[in-house]
């Protein structure tokens, strides 16, 4: 594998369900990243994690929970969604130097449809 | 605080002809730029940066984007379209993050279709 993968590729969620979105880089990076993509609304960034620690958390809903258990993976908890959630969840990775010019490598993303 | 403008939602343009896609920015200090280009289903590949020296930069797949400060722009080019180029298009500026990483602010994107 190379780049960054993302799995699912597709997921179907009622509201009362319980899912992981897992994200994995091959890049050597160790900043990842959650956005959110919705239809005619700018890409949202949710959360960053550098070094493994969550260093940027946009005022997103508990009902969305990440975890970075190593610079590789990172994984998005979701439970208790509601249908305005249903979006395309891409993940990136990129070098945490703390440089404007980290540049981000994003995987293929999740579709995710809450019912 | 940084943001992104591109004004044009969708373009399209004939195969062969050539192409520009207009981004402007809002950034306080010298601008770190980025395209990224978006296939249906698919996620955001980089085209191109701009991070300082030559303000034209060259990118994959024949792009290439010119940096002009004086009017806050970063506009992509390609002198010709082929029909694998349409997608959706996005402008996006670099922000540092205190604990690392950075901070990218996108426009809304300009969906590209091209016409055989």
């Amino acid at each position: 594998e190379t780049g960054v993968t993302q799995t699912p590729r597709h997921l179907v969620m009622g509201m009362t369900n319980k899912k992981s979105l897992k994200c994995e880089q091959h890049l050597g990076h160790n900043a990842m990243y959650w956005y959110k993509q919705s239809a005619k609304k700018p890409l949202e960034l949710m959360f960053v994690y550098s070094l493994e620690e969550r260093v940027e958390n946009n005022s997103v809903p508990s009902r969305f929970s990440p975890e970075c258990p190593n610079s590789s993976h990172l994984f998005l908890h979701l439970h208790t969604l509601q249908p305005e959630d249903s979006a395309l969840y891409l993940c990136a990775s990129s070098q945490a130097r703390g440089r404007r010019t980290d540049t981000q490598y994003f995987g293929p993303g999740t579709r995710l449809t809450v019912l | 605080a940084q943001s992104v403008t591109q004004p044009d939602i969708h373009i399209t343009v004939s195969e062969g002809a050539s192409l520009e896609l207009r981004c402007n920015y809002s950034y306080g200090a010298t601008p770190y730029l980025f395209w990224y280009v978006q296939s249906p289903g698919q996620g955001l590949q980089l085209l191109l940066k701009y991070f300082s020296g030559d303000t034209l930069v060259q990118g994959i797949k024949g792009f290439e984007a010119e940096f002009k400060r004086s009017q806050s722009s970063f506009n992509l080019r390609k002198p010709s379209v082929h029909w694998s180029d349409a997608a959706e298009y996005f402008c996006a500026v670099g922000d540092r993050l205190t604990g690392g990483g950075n901070k990218l602010t996108f426009g809304t994107g300009t969906q590209l279709k091209v016409e055989l």
